[in-house]
């Protein structure tokens, strides 16, 4: 079955940057969209950009323009979210979800909380 | 930058219907913005529901429907169930770039 992993929680100092990844399992990697959404605590979902798992094209969100890049390692089936520049108000559980034809959201990780904290 | 609306909260009675609608600040929103609908529930990450504004997936219960319905998407719950009690999210499509609503905090009782 399809299925998303995603890696462990983390705690950061304001400034630092991290990286998230999203391992995929049970279908073809290359053949969907990865998009990363955050969700601040007790806050909506905000939807930060995607890649094109099959030819590595990205888009992302205005409010995390420069600040964010989205890669994958085709070899091993996985997305990765870098942020950086830090601050608390980064603090959130960042989601991977999977798009495997325009329009269509299916799948999503269990989320990564993530920690900016002095 | 658009802004996407949703009712932030309904209550509705087990076995009655409600309707969640999702508004944009550009105009009215057709198919072409792919509505998306996700319930998430405490601590879980959110679940698709509905895409491209009425298509069900798999697991999707058979009293969800998505539509459009005056300018706005919309999710309609037939038939509520006590485990429906959740929050809401919508996502549209919007000028290349992806912006999720509010969220509606529906409460059965």
């Amino acid at each position: 079955q399809v299925q998303l992993v995603q890696s462990g929680a983390e705690v950061k100092k304001p400034g630092a940057s991290v990286r998230v990844s999203c391992k995929a399992s049970g279908y073809s990697f290359t053949t969907c969209t990865i998009h990363w959404v955050r969700q601040a605590p007790g806050q909506r979902l905000e939807w930060m950009g995607w890649i094109s798992a099959g030819d590595g094209n990205t888009r992302y969100s205005q409010n995390f323009q420069g600040r964010v890049t989205i890669a994958t390692d085709t070899s091993a089936s996985t997305a990765f979210m870098e942020l950086s520049s830090l601050t608390s108000e980064d603090t959130a559980v960042y989601y991977c979800a999977r798009q495997p034809a325009l329009g269509v959201f299916d799948m999503w990780g269990q989320g990564t909380m993530v920690t900016v904290s002095s | 930058q658009t802004v996407v609306t949703q009712e932030p909260s309904l209550t509705v009675s087990p076995g009655g219907t409600v309707t969640l609608t999702c508004a944009s600040s550009t105009g009215a929103v057709t198919s072409d913005y792919y509505p998306n609908w996700f319930q998430q529930k405490p601590g879980q990450a959110p679940r698709a529901l509905i895409y491209s504004t009425s298509n069900k997936h798999s697991w999707t219960p058979a009293r969800f429907s998505g539509s459009l319905l005056g300018g706005k998407a919309a999710l309609t719950l037939s038939g509520v169930q006590p485990e429906d009690e959740a929050e809401f999210y919508c996502l549209l499509f919007c000028g290349g770039a992806w912006v999720f609503g509010g969220g509606t905090k529906l409460t059965v009782l």
